[in-house]
């Protein structure tokens, strides 16, 4: 079964250091979604992408974020400048359409931020 | 703001018991997800309700969609220990932006 997949699993960096985290989505799909799990927390959307731009974003998607599809496979999400406040479970996910649409999701990255 | 609360946040039940998770929301919807997370995995796809009325069943789960009374239910039917997760569900409000509840940790003893 076609699965959306994540790297790095787990990424532990430095207070004030870019990380970028890398996802696959499902070949086929159309619509990319980031989203994030605070440890103990609410599974919360970050961000939405579609046809090579964000379609929604959430609040918490401040300037320090950023997401791009460099190819034609990936989909990437930028942290520039992490805080502490950054460590979580960072989801990818992806689906065929919008509205209605199952969506799938990856198995996480875990960010640490020291 | 759209608000989602499950309830409950915990359960334990035995083996062959049927018990019902609540996701109440705040705002008007009529499209609704359940996840399952195993711990340290991913979310899984369970069942996407898109009508009043909906209901869809696998296996021993059942979900149902009450848009009026802005409620979905997740029935578990005779549980086993595999159905152990975390259970959550999700809103969508606009555009695949989901707001999730806060999950409901089940826990099924032989």
């Amino acid at each position: 079964e076609p699965e959306v997949t994540q790297t790095p699993s787990h990424q532990v960096t430095q207070m004030g250091q870019e990380v970028i985290l890398r996802c696959v989505p499902i070949s086929n799909h159309l619509y990319f979604y980031w989203y994030r799990q605070i440890l103990g927390q609410k599974v919360e959307f970050l961000v939405s992408f579609y046809n090579n731009e964000i379609s929604e974003k959430s609040e918490i998607f401040d300037d320090q974020f950023s997401v791009e599809r460099p190819d034609g496979s990936n989909f990437t999400l930028k942290i520039r400048s992490t805080k502490l406040e950054d460590s979580a479970m960072y989801f990818c996910a992806s689906s065929f359409g919008q509205e209605g649409n199952t969506i799938y999701f990856g198995e996480g990255s875990w960010l640490t931020v020291v | 703001e759209l608000k989602v609360e499950q309830n409950p946040l915990f359960l334990s039940m035995q083996e062959g018991k049927n018990y019902t998770i609540y996701c109440n929301y705040s705002t008007t919807s009529d499209r609704l997800y359940w996840y399952r997370q195993d711990p340290g995995k991913s979310l899984e796809s369970l069942f996407v309700l898109l009508s009043n009325g909906a209901v869809k069943q696998e296996g021993r789960l059942m979900a149902s969609l009450d848009t009026k009374a802005r409620l979905s239910t997740l029935h578990i039917t005779a549980a086993v220990h595999d159905l152990s997760a975390t259970y959550f569900c999700a809103v969508d409000n606009a555009g695949n932006m989901l707001t999730f509840g806060g999950g409901t940790r089940l826990m099924v003893k032989p």
